[in-house]
């Protein structure tokens, strides 16, 4: 079946505009993970769904991010007033559930200009 | 403590020696442990997974286990230089998974 798809591929925006990232996960899959990576870096973890909700929004790093996941399948990451900090690779994993293997996908490039 | 600790490197080897690459984690009741590999531009992808103590093997990869230290490791044997890349430890914490910064490889030609 098909991966973990991601949309859009490349995204490029001015400061202080908003951004929606959306993540279709693995079907069946119940977990559903949200990382940034900034260039050379690690995975920066962000949010985490179970299902449809998320018992960990610990890694979000301000108020100007939020995520929803609807019908335990879609998600989409909303960055609200966009910064140039915000610019990186923000990937999406899901996994059958929270502690197997997780299937990343291909990513979004944010670019704040 | 970071809960996934690994060496940033970069870690240097020649072409058909043993790169070991290591990764020790916090929390003493974890379960699920995983090697991912990321080249650069692309996203992390899963090489191995192990759940018990000891060593698991899949082809020229070894995966090892303590439970005991907190250590977990992943052996390449013969390295290639296509084996150049970031290599991602993650462990679980309670019913979600935690990744380590990676470890840089460089296989020497």
């Amino acid at each position: 079946g098909a991966g973990v798809s991601q949309s859009p591929s490349n995204k490029v925006t001015e400061k202080g505009k908003d951004v929606e990232l959306r993540c279709d996960p693995i079907s069946g899959h119940t977990a559903l993970y949200w990382y940034r990576q900034s260039l050379g870096q690690g995975l920066e973890f962000l949010i985490y769904f179970q299902g449809n909700s998320a018992p960990d929004k610990s890694g979000l790093p301000s108020d100007r991010f939020s995520a929803e996941r609807t019908g335990g399948s879609v998600s989409t990451l909303t960055i609200q007033r966009t910064q140039q900090e915000d610019s990186a690779v923000y990937l999406c994993a899901s996994s059958l559930w929270g502690t197997e293997t997780q299937y990343f996908g291909p990513g979004t490039r944010l670019l704040v200009l | 403590q970071k809960e996934v600790e690994q060496n940033s490197g970069p870690l240097s080897v020649p072409e058909g020696a043993i790169a070991s690459l290591n990764c020790t984690y916090s929390d003493r009741v974890s379960q699920s442990f995983f090697w991912y590999r990321q080249y650069s531009g692309k996203s992390p992808e899963l090489i191995m997974s192990i759940y018990s103590n000891g060593d698991k093997e899949d082809g020229r990869f070894t995966a090892q286990l303590n439970k005991a230290s907190q250590y977990v490791s992943l052996l390449i044997r013969d390295s290639q230089p296509s084996d150049s890349a970031t290599y991602l430890c993650a462990v679980n914490r309670d019913d979600k998974i935690i990744f380590g910064k990676g470890t840089r490889l460089h296989i020497l030609p």
